[in-house]
């Protein structure tokens, strides 16, 4: 399956580093995600992009930076994380993000480690 | 604010059925998914109940009570392949935004 791609797979980056996460889909969704998986934690929402306009932060900190230059490529950018960031960060794609627009398919993640 | 409760680690044995519950608390409720996840990879789609009742697909069949808050999924005649952690999640009504519980870990043993 190969839907919704993510780069790159494995990243690991000091806490002054700046460094960005890459997700394409090719599915002609126009709704985009970012979720974070930590360890012992549930899938946390981060961002929703519809149609290229974000429509949801739930709270995220700025060191987290997303950024949305068509419905296909979805970018989250990071700079000055904390260890804590680390965990597993999980792209997803669906029809629209209004209510109930279709099941959200996901992109393999990229296992994050912040030292 | 919502709150999605299943249990967190399961064992059951090849060729056997197992049922993976999960309940849930929210306003604004449109429907309830199911992903599995295998170690390292993508949440893939198993199911979407949205009223109440049954849905079979093969091996795979899902329940939704929204009266009680509470679904289910049915594993029949377990394959060693169905090792992974099982992930219910809650659909708000607006936004197309997903709310997951913490997933169920699924050991299938020969």
């Amino acid at each position: 399956e190969t839907g919704v791609t993510q780069t790159p797979r494995h990243l690991v980056m000091g806490m002054t580093n700046k460094k960005s996460l890459k997700c394409e889909q090719h599915l002609g969704h126009n709704a985009m995600y970012w979720y974070k998986q930590s360890a012992k934690k549930p899938l946390e929402l981060m961002f929703v992009y519809n149609f290229k306009e974000q429509t949801e932060n739930n709270s995220v900190p700025s060191r987290f930076s997303p950024e949305c230059p068509n419905s296909s490529h979805l970018f989250l950018h990071l700079h000055t994380l904390q260890p804590e960031d680390s965990a597993l960060y999980l792209c997803a794609s669906s029809q629209e993000a209004r209510s109930y627009s279709g099941t959200q398919y996901f992109g393999p993640g990229t296992r994050l480690t912040v030292l | 604010g919502q709150n999605i409760d299943q249990p967190t680690e399961m064992t059951a044995t090849e060729g056997a059925i197992v049922q993976i519950n999960c309940t849930y608390q929210t306003s604004g409720f449109n429907g309830l998914f199911w992903y599995q996840q295998h170690a390292g990879e993508a949440p893939t789609f198993l199911s979407y109940n949205v009223l109440d009742g049954l849905e079979e697909k093969g091996r795979f069949s899902s329940f939704l009570s929204r009266s009680k808050g509470y679904s289910y999924l049915l594993l029949k005649e377990l394959q060693m392949k169905d090792s992974a952690s099982y992930l219910c999640a809650v659909l708000k009504a607006a936004g197309n935004k997903l709310t997951f519980g913490g997933g169920t870990r699924v050991l299938v043993k020969p």
